[in-house]
């Protein structure tokens, strides 16, 4: 049972756009979400990161949202540029332990 | 800049050898961690550390073992490599308290024929 969603595996955007990525989970107990990128042939990179206890963390032009009732999180990125063309996961934990939980990837292609 | 290394980046190697995968990090990080994924597919969390001679299997199984002999360092072994075992497996290393990111090595992809 995958606790972690990622609902659209590829997301298309024209530069300068805004991009949103989605993410939904189910465990009730996660208690900090984060997000990666991950270049082809390259390890997953930390994006951004937010705590159960907020519902906005904004970092340059990446921003993340929380929204608790609906289990529901998203990345927002602004303006969208070329270099951002890349898979972007969504992660989280329960609180008490280090395990990361993993959804599947969206992957964002920025066109000119 | 995290600063985890992986070696090696790709191999490929036949049934029944023995395989480690070797993983350092820099930062001076007490947690450490396996992952394996498959393409287009979520990361799995296979081992993890939280300091010098501790180590935990994660929530999926894997055949493989794990040491912890000095802080920056973290190998896998698979005393007998099997096509099954063809993945790509990812080290992670964190700071260890509070709610903090796992920073990852680029990995290595690993082929079994």
């Amino acid at each position: 049972d995958q606790q972690v969603k990622q609902n659209s595996p590829s997301l298309s955007v024209q530069e300068g756009r805004i991009s949103i990525l989605n993410c939904d989970y189910t465990n009730s107990m996660f208690d900090y979400f984060l997000w990666y990128k991950k270049y082809p042939a390259e390890g997953p990179t930390f994006l951004i990161s937010i705590s159960s206890i907020k519902d906005k963390n904004e970092d340059g032009r990446f921003t993340v949202f929380l929204n608790k009732s609906a289990k529901h999180l998203s990345l927002h990125i602004v303006p969208s540029q070329p270099g951002d063309s890349a898979v972007y996961f969504c992660a989280a934990k329960s609180e008490g332990t280090d395990k990361l939980i993993f959804g599947t990837g969206t992957r964002l292609q920025v066109f000119p | 800049e995290a600063d985890i290394y992986q070696t090696p980046r790709y191999l490929v190697i036949g049934t029944g050898k023995k395989i480690t995968l070797e993983c350092s990090q820099t930062m001076g990080h007490d947690k450490m961690y396996w992952y394996q994924q498959d393409p287009g597919m979520e990361l799995h969390l296979i081992h993890y550390s939280y300091g010098v001679n501790s180590t935990e299997k994660g929530d999926l199984s894997s055949e493989s073992t794990v040491s912890r002999i000095r802080t920056e360092h973290f190998p896998l072994t698979l005393e007998s490599a099997r096509p099954s075992h063809t993945s790509q497996y990812l080290c992670a290393s964190s700071l260890g308290w509070g709610n903090q990111p796992q920073h990852f090595g680029d990995g290595t992809r690993l082929s079994i024929l």
